[in-house]
């Protein structure tokens, strides 16, 4: 069965660094998703993305998140400057057709800032 | 409260009896799905149903979707060990860039 991958399963980074989180949706799928959970708390959406553009963010993703596909298989989410309270898992899926049928989810990274 | 509440937060239950969790929220949807997310791991999805369905089935899951209500329930029947995880339900509108999450239920299945 298809799968989303997501690479690394676990970062440590120091307060203030970049991260990129990378994340291989599957082939055909067409929009891609960002969503993030924070230990024992709720899944929380981040940014959707469709025909190389955004197409929703919430009010997390702000000026310090960015989105990227650089190529036709990758979709990457970058925190500029990370914060302690950045960490948390984050997940990254991929849908065929936005909700229409649900999404696949990758298992995730877990970001952790010191 | 947000969209796609669950109640309740946590149920343990033994091995063998059925385990009931309910979502409400709050606006039209266009579909509601449950998922499962096993301590620390990816979010694995169940089963989606419709606005226009009221009741799906998939092997030991059921679910209804009340949408005069706007709530819905998932029935885990003759639970096992492996079943306990976390349950969320997910909302998401037609034409929407999203779906939303509820808060979930921790199941525990005891053995």
């Amino acid at each position: 069965e298809p799968e989303v991958t997501q690479t690394p399963s676990h970062q440590v980074t120091q307060m203030g660094q970049e991260v990129i989180l990378r994340c291989v949706p599957i082939s055909n799928h067409l929009y891609f998703y960002w969503y993030r959970q924070i230990l024992g708390q709720k899944v929380e959406f981040l940014v959707s993305f469709y025909n190389n553009e955004i197409s929703e963010k919430s009010e997390i993703f702000d000026d310090q998140f960015s989105v990227e596909r650089p190529d036709g298989s990758n979709f990457t989410l970058k925190i500029r400057s990370t914060k302690l309270e950045d960490s948390a898992m984050y997940f990254c899926a991929s849908s065929e057709a936005g909700g229409y049928y649900g999404y696949t989810f990758g298992s995730g990274t877990r970001l952790t800032v010191v | 409260s947000q969209q796609g509440e669950e109640d309740p937060q946590a149920l343990s239950i033994q091995e063998g009896e059925n385990a009931t969790m309910n979502c409400s929220y709050k606006t039209s949807i266009n579909n509601l799905q449950w998922y499962r997310q096993n301590s620390g791991r990816g979010l694995v999805h169940l089963i989606l149903i419709r606005s226009n369905e009221r009741e799906k089935h998939s092997g030991r899951l059921r679910v209804t979707l009340d949408t005069s209500k706007k709530s819905s329930s998932l029935l885990i029947t003759a639970s096992r060990a492996a079943d306990t995880a976390s349950y969320f339900c997910a909302t998401w509108a037609t034409g929407g860039f999203k779906t939303i999450f509820g808060a979930g239920t921790r199941l525990f299945v005891k053995a």
